[in-house]
């Protein structure tokens, strides 16, 4: 199905661990997005990407790493993961201006 | 500072009844986007709606409407006669033409609706 899709949809990981998150769109559209949410505090954008190869932080991108090779996959990495990014994770894509639309999420744990 | 203010952090009313979610941003753009997400219990976001900022004409959908006003900065949702499916969470989202991150959206911090019957 075309769409915007997202995996794993659950991840149970241990501080300092490596994760990778990862987000696939179908809809060819140029920019992607990740966004963290976390209570009290809304969504918030980690990192973009306007297309393969040019990516950019966002407001809170420290201890992510972003890569998009092809412009239908934008995987978000946490190096090594700790408590604070247990959150849910939300990739999204658009041809800007024009309305984002996100994936399902993915709840990441980091005991 | 923060772009988007919902200022309402939950909300409970009884079926059938109306409800307005409030938002206020701040923005310095001549251009720029709103916009409203449902955030179900299930956790996913469904998009409701996008305003322009040349587009102040107010939108019914259904029991939903929003009104638009440039004047006080504010892109208020309405729920008329709401159901107990409307229970969510409500962002509201500013996107900005000069923003230096391509359009991402500034998210509220929500309003959590609940619909009891």
């Amino acid at each position: 199905d075309a769409g915007i899709t997202q995996s794993p949809r659950y991840k149970i990981t241990e501080t300092g661990r490596q994760v990778t998150l990862m987000c696939h769109q179908t809809w060819s559209h140029s920019y992607m997005f990740w966004y963290r949410q976390d209570l009290g505090h809304g969504l918030r954008l980690i990192y973009y990407s306007a297309a393969a190869d040019i990516t950019d932080k966002g407001e809170v991108p420290d201890g992510y790493v972003v890569s998009r090779s092809k412009t239908e996959n934008f995987p978000l990495t946490l190096e090594s993961a700790t408590r604070s990014q247990t959150s849910v994770y939300f990739c999204a894509s658009n041809n800007p201006p024009k309305t984002q639309y996100f994936g399902p999420g993915t709840r990441l744990l980091v005991l | 500072a923060q772009k988007v203010t919902q200022a309402q952090t939950e909300i409970s009313v009884v079926e059938k009844e109306d409800v307005t979610l409030d938002c206020v941003y701040e923005t310095r753009d001549t251009t720029y986007y709103l916009f409203w997400y449902k955030q179900p219990p299930s956790g996913e976001l469904v998009f409701l709606i996008r305003r322009n900022s040349f587009d102040e004409q107010n939108e019914i959908s259904g029991r939903y409407s929003w009104n638009f006003q440039k004047s006080t900065s504010s892109f208020n949702f309405t729920i008329t006669a709401s159901q107990v499916v409307d229970s969510a969470v409500y962002f509201c989202a500013l996107s900005e033409e000069r923003s230096n991150s391509g359009y991402a959206l500034n998210f509220g911090k929500g309003t959590s609706l609940l619909v009891t019957p």
